[in-house]
């Protein structure tokens, strides 16, 4: 499978613990996305990377959050002292800049991981 | 307020009918808007995109529309199948910018 993957798919853990998730990106792909999706909402932009560069962060991502990408491949999203308003989807997607000739770039999404902070 | 308001909120058909999802934005001029098929627990995949030029876009038993002056696009489903139960995101992506603004998503169920 060359698709975005992401681990682990679900993740239950008491409020107050860290939690870390990880996403690989399609191999080729220099951009990487991490989006955060409540239930029956579309996805809300977290961070964005290029490369292992990390080039915008949403104010949605608190000092609770962070984001690398050490090797401009795979990414981690770590949460520290999860609360209880965390519990989501964490949506990864990656991309390569678009071609010349359509100029539009398409980002491949992975299944995500879901965390219940109880 | 979201820049891409979607309706209805959920919907349910029957096996082979059609339906008809709609997509209303604010963002103007856009690089291209999108329409996604998310199953339950699973990401988003592209169905349709299309520039702030086109009109219409195909997918198979997917059809995308476009009307730039009212700022509304549809999606419509031929023919409904058991495995169309999805969510269906419409998706605006600025000019410029990398950044895409997600409606909240129709939930279609369409049962046999």
């Amino acid at each position: 499978d060359t698709g975005v993957s992401q681990n682990p798919r679900h993740k239950i853990t008491k409020r107050g613990q860290n939690v870390t998730f990880r996403c690989d990106p399609i191999s080729e792909h220099n951009r990487l996305y991490w989006y955060r999706q409540t239930l029956g909402q579309g996805p809300e932009f977290l961070t964005y990377f290029q490369n292992e560069a990390q080039l915008e962060k949403s104010r949605l991502l608190s000092d609770r959050f962070s984001a690398e990408r050490p090797k401009g491949s795979f990414s981690t999203l770590e949460i520290q002292r999860t609360e209880q308003g965390d519990s989501a989807m964490y949506l990864c997607a990656s991309s390569s800049p678009p071609p010349a000739t359509s100029g539009q770039e398409t980002q491949y999404f992975g299944p995500g991981t879901r965390l219940l902070v109880l | 307020k979201n820049q891409v308001e979607q309706s209805p909120q959920s919907l349910i058909i029957l096996e082979g009918k059609n339906c008809t999802l709609q997509c209303n934005y604010t963002v103007s001029p856009f690089s291209n808007l999108r329409w996604y098929k998310q199953d339950t627990g699973r990401g988003p995949v592209s169905l349709t995109i299309m520039t702030f030029s086109e009109n219409t876009k195909s997918n198979g038993r997917y059809t995308a529309t476009l009307d730039a002056d009212t700022k509304q696009s549809s999606l419509h489903i031929t023919a409904s199948q058991l495995s169309d139960s999805a969510s269906y995101i419409c998706v605006v992506r600025l000019p410029n910018d990398y950044k895409l603004s997600f409606g909240a998503g129709t939930t279609v169920t369409v049962r046999a």
